[in-house]
């Protein structure tokens, strides 16, 4: 079992659609949480990280179910903007510097 | 703001020639990375350096050495290069190690080698 799982999409909605993302780990130790975006043929760059009790910035809200190892994002009011591939990154540990990436979700937002 | 530069951002080599990647950011960050992205792959940690002076291995080190010239500067070198490595490679940094700091990424290096 992969470590990161993400369904790669793509994930195709009109303008001001509500789209969401589900990401799965297989490590119960891990220990920190990130979404990260990445345009095409760009450099990842973090969208938020996720915390226990869940978290929202503007329209993104990130939710983390740690008993199911199960990561979520959501994005309300889609732009054209939001078009990228979003990529699910967890932590193993606090001390440890592996984070481990997900292959990501392609988003396509048309008007 | 600079953040972290990568050069050169693509190269083209044989098989069998030898490379350094050069990696700079401008953030005082302690920590810094490597990591190289396969299509359908998600990105693979090559090496990191925790802090100036030390070096570790990361998920796929074979092939590769490293070297953290100073606080600001993180070398990848292939020294005998294959295809294999035909990569994008990304090098990162970070302030420290560790629960959430985040990574902050270079644009790139786009490698072939044939």
């Amino acid at each position: 079992r992969k470590e990161v799982e993400q369904d790669p999409g793509p994930f195709n909605v009109p303008e001001g659609a509500t789209v969401a993302f589900n990401c799965t780990y297989s490590n119960s130790a891990s220990q920190s949480f990130f979404w990260y975006r990445q345009d095409c043929r760009k450099e990842p760059k973090l969208l938020m990280s996720v915390y226990s009790s869940g978290n929202e910035d503007g329209r993104f809200t990130a939710q983390l179910n740690r008993a199911s190892q199960y990561i979520s994002l959501l994005i309300r009011d889609s732009k054209l903007s939001d078009s990228a591939t979003y990529l699910c990154v967890v932590r193993l540990n606090q001390a440890g510097t592996a984070l481990i990436f997900g292959k990501g979700t392609t988003l396509s937002v048309s008007s | 703001n600079a953040g972290v530069t990568q050069t050169p951002k693509f190269q083209v080599l044989k098989t069998g020639q030898s490379m350094t990647l050069q990696c700079a950011q401008d953030m005082n960050h302690n920590s810094m990375y490597w990591y190289r992205q396969d299509p359908g792959m998600g990105l693979r940690l090559i090496y990191y350096s925790a802090s100036e002076g030390t070096t570790d291995k990361g998920e796929v080190p074979n092939g590769y050495n490293v070297s953290r010239l100073n606080k600001r500067e993180f070398s990848l070198r292939l020294e005998s290069a294959a295809p294999s490595q035909t990569s994008v490679y990304f090098c990162a940094s970070s302030e420290a190690l560790g629960g959430y700091q985040p990574q902050h990424f270079g644009d790139g290096t786009r490698l072939s080698i044939l």
